[in-house]
C-alpha cells in the first residue's frame, strides 16, 4: 500500500461543476502539499497546509490531521482547470525532511 | 523572477552515453532536489542537497550523480545511460525542507534508446 493514496485517479467534469479530489496518507506528516501539473508538464504549488483550510480563488484545500485525510475542492470548474493534481506529504524534520508523492488525479 | 530553471526540455540519448541535466534557482533556497516521474507513479527522489557542498541520496540514486558547488546550481549527471532511465526529470527547490513551499522546474523528458 502506498503511503499517499489519491482518489479518484481520473475525473471528468462539466464546466461549472464542484469537484473534490481526495488524499489519504498513512504516516505522520509535518505538512501536506497540493500541486498542479499542467498538460505541458510543469508543476506548480497550489497549497501547503498543516491544519484547517486554505482558499485561493476557486480552489479550497482542507486537511484533517486526526483522520489523515485532505481534500482539494474546485468550485465552478473551468476547462483551464484541466491538469493533474498531485498530493504530497512532508515527512521528517530538518535536513531529513522530504516529500512523498501520490500518483496524481487527472482532471 | 526566473524561479527554477531546468535544461534541456527534451533529450534523446543512446545507451551508454552520458549527459548532465542543468538546474539553477535564483531564490537563494538552501534545499534542492532531483525527482523522476514515471507513468502511473508518484515522483521519486533521486538526490537532494541541503546546501552548497552537501548532497545525499534519495530513493532511486543508482545510475546518477550530483554536485552542489554553489547555492544556485544543482546539476544531475547520468554517466552510462540505460533504457530504465527513460523518464521525466524535475528539479525543485525550497527554502527549508518539506515544511516550506516547493518550486519546480519545467521538467526534462529524457528518452534512452
Amino acid at each position: 500500500k502506498n503511503e499517499v493514496e489519491q482518489s479518484p485517479q481520473n475525473l471528468t467534469a462539466q464546466e461549472g461543476e464542484f469537484i473534490t479530489i481526495n488524499c489519504s496518507y498513512s504516516v505522520g506528516i509535518s505538512a501536506l502539499h497540493w500541486l498542479q501539473q499542467h498538460p505541458g508538464g510543469g508543476i506548480v504549488s497550489l497549497f501547503m497546509l498543516s491544519s484547517g483550510k486554505k482558499k485561493h480563488g476557486r480552489l479550497i484545500a482542507t486537511i484533517n490531521i486526526q483522520e489523515k485525510h485532505s481534500s482539494l475542492h474546485i468550485t465552478a470548474s473551468h476547462p483551464r482547470d484541466s491538469a493533474v493534481y498531485i498530493c504530497a506529504v512532508g515527512r521528517g524534520a530538518g535536513t531529513a525532511s522530504k516529500l512523498t508523492f501520490g500518483t496524481g488525479t487527472r482532471l | 523572477n526566473a524561479g527554477v530553471t531546468q535544461t534541456p526540455k527534451f533529450r534523446i540519448l543512446k545507451i551508454g552515453q552520458s549527459m548532465t541535466l542543468q538546474c539553477t534557482q535564483d531564490m537563494n533556497h538552501n534545499y534542492m532536489y532531483w525527482y523522476r516521474q514515471d507513468p502511473g507513479m508518484g515522483l521519486k527522489l533521486i538526490y537532494y542537497s541541503v546546501g552548497a557542498g552537501i548532497t545525499d541520496k534519495g530513493e532511486v540514486p543508482n545510475g546518477y550523480n550530483v554536485s552542489r558547488s554553489t547555492t544556485e546550481d544543482f546539476p544531475l549527471r547520468l554517466e552510462l545511460a540505460a533504457p530504465s532511465q527513460t523518464s521525466v526529470y524535475f528539479c525543485a527547490s525550497s527554502y527549508k525542507g518539506s515544511n516550506t513551499e516547493a518550486f519546480f522546474g519545467q521538467g526534462t523528458r529524457l528518452t534512452v534508446v
